[in-house]
């Protein structure tokens, strides 16, 4: 069912940049590249999402690869409130369904 | 404002006793989803619903049943519940239509079984 694969865990210290890489090797044409992250005891909540471009929000930046076969999350200066399990999802186009991977659990050192 | 509410926050039912856990949507998404989080793992899709649509997946035991009287609730019903069902149960809407088509998760419902 989950077709992304991601480390399972990393640490940033406060304020530094965090990469969180997800490989999606199997993606199709018309699958959107989402982001999700889950604070604990929370529901998750939406951070991103792309095609083919990088994107940039308020939360956080996507660089996803030209071949569209990995992406990479980036917060550009992690919080303690950003310490959470991040997942990376692909939406299909047409489909419904709408499953998690194992997700990458962030850890932030003051 | 909570989009999607679930209630109760937390739920204690007895072994094989039949609960329901509950879930509303303000944002008129016409999917809806239920999942279950066991500790220290990620979601697991139990069902949707496109509309009146139900869509089961395979490996979701038939313990597990729910209903959609009309788009803005939707319940999850726990016929005879186990130890092993203890869990977060995460409800989820999403729009069709929507390019983007993000979801938006409630807070979950934690439940014990006793």
């Amino acid at each position: 069912d989950a077709k992304t694969t991601q480390p399972n865990s990393m640490e940033s210290n406060e304020e530094e940049p965090v990469h969180l890489p997800c490989n999606h090797s199997t993606i199709s044409g018309t699958d959107y590249i989402h982001w999700y992250r889950q604070l604990p005891s929370q529901g998750p909540e939406y951070v991103i999402h792309g095609l083919t471009s990088n994107v940039n929000n308020r939360m956080a930046s996507l660089a996803i690869a030209e071949d569209r076969k990995s992406s990479t999350l980036i917060l550009h200066r992690a919080t303690l409130r950003d310490a959470a399990v991040y997942y990376c999802i692909l939406r299909t186009f047409t489909g419904n369904q709408f499953y998690f991977g194992t997700g990458t659990s962030l850890t932030v050192i003051p | 404002d909570a989009m999607v509410i679930q209630n109760p926050r937390y739920q204690v039912t007895q072994f094989g006793k039949p609960v329901t856990l509950s879930c509303s949507q303000t944002l008129n998404h016409n999917v809806m989803y239920w999942y279950q989080q066991k500790s220290s793992q990620a979601p697991k899709l139990l069902f949707h619903y496109y509309d009146k649509d139900f869509n089961n997946e395979a490996d979701t035991p038939d313990n597990f049943q729910s209903r959609r009287p009309n788009t803005s609730f939707c319940f999850l019903d726990i016929r005879s519940p186990g130890l092993g069902d203890a869990a977060m149960y995460l409800c989820a809407t999403s729009r069709v239509g929507d390019r983007a088509r993000e979801a938006f998760f409630g807070q979950g419902t934690r439940l014990t079984v006793v």
